[in-house]
């Protein structure tokens, strides 16, 4: 089992640059969530979703959209890139809603310049 | 909305000491849960408590959820340079979304 899959790790782009970050699991989890983390913030939800075809907003959801059209995949897309966006992202997945404990990616380091 | 606060933000212990982080909540929880992310890496679960005062050890770390289930802990006896981490707690309650707290780091100095 590969777990929770994300790519890239690392990714710089431009200022309005659009991107997706991709997140696969092949674990059958039912739940999956992205999260942003900052530096002394901890670990921010940005969307999660309940299973295929069902998501919703977390924290802090402006500027990202996400859709889920298979359990395994659930990809994050910034639609214009600010410097506010740089950031580590890590997908997270739990077999059903938690409280499981989740298991996360390794993380996409995110620059935007 | 749910907040967990945890404290300290950042411990420095000698190799051998002892070392505690603390979780507390707004809110009342149904679960708590604990997560180690090493310097660079990924968050990795380590338990979940659900019970009301309820301890659990894995090894030389010892975790308590609170009476009150507002609270929890974790407590690590004679800390070695492979407890170098983050350790972050995350309270779930009425919804099923965790909360996380902002995490302490953990510094061994050999």
């Amino acid at each position: 089992n590969a777990g929770v899959t994300q790519t890239p790790k690392f990714q710089v782009l431009k200022t309005g640059q659009s991107m997706t970050l991709q997140c696969a699991q092949d674990m059958n989890h039912e739940y999956m969530s992205w999260y942003r983390q900052d530096p002394g913030m901890g670990l921010r939800l940005i969307h999660y979703s309940v299973g295929a075809g069902i998501t919703d907003q977390g924290e802090v959801p402006n500027g990202y959209n996400v859709s889920r059209s298979t359990t395994e995949d659930f990809p994050l897309r910034l639609l214009s890139a600010a410097p506010s966006q740089t950031s580590v992202y890590f997908c997270a997945s739990s077999r059903t809603v938690p409280p499981y404990g989740y298991t996360f990616g390794s993380g996409t380091r995110l620059t935007v310049v | 909305g749910q907040q967990v606060m945890q404290i300290p933000q950042y411990q420095h212990v000698q190799e051998g000491e002892d070392f505690t982080t603390y979780c507390n909540s707004s809110t009342t929880l149904s679960n708590i849960q604990w997560y180690k992310q090493r310097p660079g890496g990924h968050p990795v679960f380590l338990i979940q408590l659900v019970k009301s005062g309820e301890v659990k050890k894995q090894k030389r770390l010892t975790f308590q959820f609170g009476e009150a289930k507002k609270n929890s802990s974790l407590h690590i006896t004679a800390t070695q340079t492979t407890d170098v981490g983050t350790y972050f707690c995350a309270g779930i309650g009425g919804s099923y979304i965790p909360t996380f707290g902002r995490g302490t780091s953990l510094i061994v100095h050999p």
